[in-house]
């Protein structure tokens, strides 16, 4: 079955700091794997996702991630947090079919003037 | 047009009301989803439909029915429901594929009083 984990439920950064959100998969086969951001009462809007063509992914809003195999690991990087990126980060998961997308249970950032 | 398009956004409704939650997306993708997302957690996929055809129903109470009229509409039918049915309601769509994302719309807030 696949799955993800998102470490650290509240992440909080200096504005213009490094942001890093940490993300690990748990799958048999190589997973597709996205980064979502979702804002208070809106849905989900795609960040950026992962389907084997590059290890490194650029996103929207200056974000990234990187893929690592060994570390079955997919954390979302920003280089420098702005006011406008806090909001709740989910990654996710989707079976081969794309049935289903499993979510982790989300990170909350918080980005301090 | 990359929209899933929700209504309404906002619902509140008793505990003996029938009401439709509608969802509506023109992007030729044919698989189509609900979530429900309580505050503070990941959305719970509820139901999927693949083709028109109901492929996946993850033990929700038969107080929620959906329906997939077309390719492009997806409803959530409510009756009878509970207060701790109050949440967000999610609707996404996707190509078939595992490497595609999945398109939210904006959700509907329901609160059951």
């Amino acid at each position: 079955a696949q799955s993800v984990t998102q470490l650290g439920s509240h992440v909080s950064v200096s504005e213009g700091a490094l942001v890093l959100l940490r993300c690990n998969y748990s799958s048999s086969v190589p997973p597709y794997l996205f980064w979502y951001v979702q804002y208070p009462n809106q849905g989900l809007q795609l960040l950026l996702k992962y389907t084997s063509a590059a290890t490194l992914v650029k996103g929207i809003n200056g974000f990234e991630a990187e893929f690592k195999k060994s570390e079955t690991s997919f954390h979302l990087t920003k280089p420098s947090a702005h006011m406008s990126d806090a909001a709740e980060y989910f990654c996710a998961v989707s079976d081969r079919a794309g049935n289903q997308f499993y979510f982790g249970t989300g990170t909350s950032l918080t980005v301090i003037p | 047009d990359t929209e899933v398009t929700q209504t309404p956004k906002h619902l509140v409704m008793g505990m003996t009301n029938k009401k439709s939650l509608k969802c509506e997306q023109h992007m030729g993708h044919r698989a189509m989803y609900w979530y429900k997302q309580k505050a503070k957690k990941p959305p719970e996929l509820m139901f999927v439909y693949s083709y028109e055809k109901l492929s996946i129903n993850e033990s929700v109470p038969s107080r929620f029915s959906p329906e997939c009229p077309n390719s492009s509409l997806l409803n959530l039918h409510l009756h009878a429901l509970q207060p701790e049915d109050s949440a967000l309601y999610l609707c996404a769509s996707s190509s078939r594929g595992g490497n595609t994302e999945a398109f939210f719309g904006q959700g509907t807030r329901l609160t059951v009083v």
